[in-house]
């Protein structure tokens, strides 16, 4: 069936440095993909809203200047975190949806992140 | 931001037992769902109810909804040791999902 697929599984940086996450639909296509983080024994919070061909729909208290997403193609959304810092480190999951018109949505296997 | 509250937030039951997790909500819906997460992994897709319907089966899965009380329940029966994870329930508007807080499960074998 169809899936989402996230790379890379975890992730370790330094401080001050940028890095991306990769999220694909699999055997489908989706206009719009979102982006979520949870911290540790929490739920995940909705950071944005990707979108195909147009800018990305940030959450309120999310800074998009640190959190840079390209939907580059129809099954490609990518996650840059830029000059990451300690408190960025994070499970990073993104959410497809399973059609145009579906209020289901299929999610990656998330990305851990730690930045030291 | 959470939509709301999820009770209770951790769930320690014996396999065979039926687990209930309630969820609160704040905001008018077009549908309520219902996701597992296994212990670092993503999330799986259980359960989506219409804020025109008051309960729905799948399974060993029975959801209610309550849009007077802004609350869905979700009953998992005959539980199994595979069934520990976490639940969220997710409301939706705009095709966007706003999780509730969870509740963790634990299944004792």
């Amino acid at each position: 069936g169809a899936v989402v697929s996230q790379h890379p599984s975890w992730v370790i940086c330094k401080s001050g440095t940028s890095v991306k996450i990769e999220c694909r639909s699999l055997d489908f296509q989706a206009t719009t993909m979102f982006w979520y983080r949870q911290f540790p024994k929490q739920s995940l919070m909705l950071m944005a809203t990707s979108n195909e061909g147009s800018k990305a729909t940030y959450e309120q208290g999310v800074e998009k200047d640190k959190f840079l997403i390209n939907h580059a193609s129809l099954t490609l959304s990518t996650l840059t975190v830029t000059s990451a810092h300690p408190e960025d480190s994070s499970f990073y999951i993104c959410s497809a949806p399973r059609a145009s018109n579906s209020y289901e949505q299929y999610f990656g296997p998330g990305t851990r992140l730690t930045v030291t | 931001s959470q939509q709301g509250e999820e009770d209770p937030q951790a769930l320690s039951i014996q396999e065979g037992e039926n687990a209930t997790m309630n969820c609160s909500y704040k905001t008018s819906i077009n549908n309520l769902q219902w996701y597992r997460q296994n212990s670092g992994r993503g999330l799986v897709h259980l359960i989506l109810i219409r804020s025109n319907e008051r309960e729905k089966h799948s399974g060993r899965l029975r959801v209610t909804l309550d849009t007077s009380k802004k609350s869905s329940s979700l009953l998992i029966t005959a539980s199994r040791a595979a069934d520990t994870a976490s639940y969220f329930c997710a409301t939706s508007n705009t095709g966007k999902l706003i999780f509730g807080q969870g509740t963790t499960l634990q299944v004792k074998p």
